[in-house]
């Protein structure tokens, strides 16, 4: 159980354009998801929160208007890259919380990343 | 705010021998406590965490971890390293933000295994 799919596992695109990184959960619903990035060899960094039927809430340093997350349902997260740059080159990673309480006690489950590379 | 150190980048040990990764945590309440192992090009596998209950928690493919809070210490072991633990490890504190709990990361330990 538990398990957390991402789509596509990797990409490759052209700077200037948008990319879209799905994030599911397959067996449990999720009322949050995580977005993280991780730079080689590095710690995961996050970068929003999402609550399905609201709006994500952003890290600190994280542009909002780049990254766009959108939740839709308790089962699906995606986040969109707009115009994308080679410094956005990174590997993204979701996990989805099942809900339980307290909620610190939740457990992330995470999926397996997605790598995007921007020529 | 709550923040885990992990010491130590890179640890080698031998196959069969006692691996032992270190993670302190600095929290102002009482912390819940994960550790996760990330394989190359993979997301992140949780082993084990500590949610107050047993100060000794067990996990997943041989590891355990215990929580000590007089050293504010949680740190991972495994009696005998098999090839198949090479990875990252990642130590991490539960952070509570009143809406919704966030996972505050260790830098991560890369763990080798040789023969």
């Amino acid at each position: 159980g538990a398990v957390v799919s991402q789509h596509p596992s990797w990409v490759i695109c052209k700077s200037g354009t948008s990319v879209k990184i799905e994030c599911r959960s397959l067996d449990f619903q999720a009322t949050t998801m995580f977005w993280y990035r991780q730079f080689p060899k590095q710690s995961l960094m996050l970068m929003a929160t999402s609550n399905e039927g609201s709006k994500a809430t952003y890290e600190q340093g994280v542009e909002k208007d780049k990254f766009l997350i959108n939740h839709a349902s308790l089962t699906l997260s995606t986040l969109t890259v707009t115009s994308a740059h080679p410094e956005d080159s990174s590997f993204y990673i979701c996990s989805a919380r099942e809900h339980r309480l307290p909620r610190r006690t939740d457990t992330q489950y995470f999926g397996p990343g997605t790598r995007l590379t921007v020529l | 705010a709550q923040s885990v150190t992990q010491l130590g980048s890179h640890v080698s040990v031998s196959e069969g021998a006692l691996v032992l990764l270190r993670c302190n945590y600095s929290s102002s309440v009482p912390p819940y406590l994960f550790w996760y192992v990330q394989y190359p090009n993979q997301g992140l596998q949780l082993l084990l965490k500590y949610t107050s209950a047993a100060t000794l928690v067990k996990g997943i493919n041989g590891f355990e971890a215990e929580f000590k809070k007089s050293e504010t210490s949680f740190h991972l072991t495994k009696p005998s390293a098999h090839m198949s633990d090479a990875a990252e490890y990642f130590c991490a504190v539960s952070v509570n933000t009143g809406t919704a709990s966030k996972l505050t990361f260790g830098t991560g330990t890369r763990l080798q295994v040789t023969l």
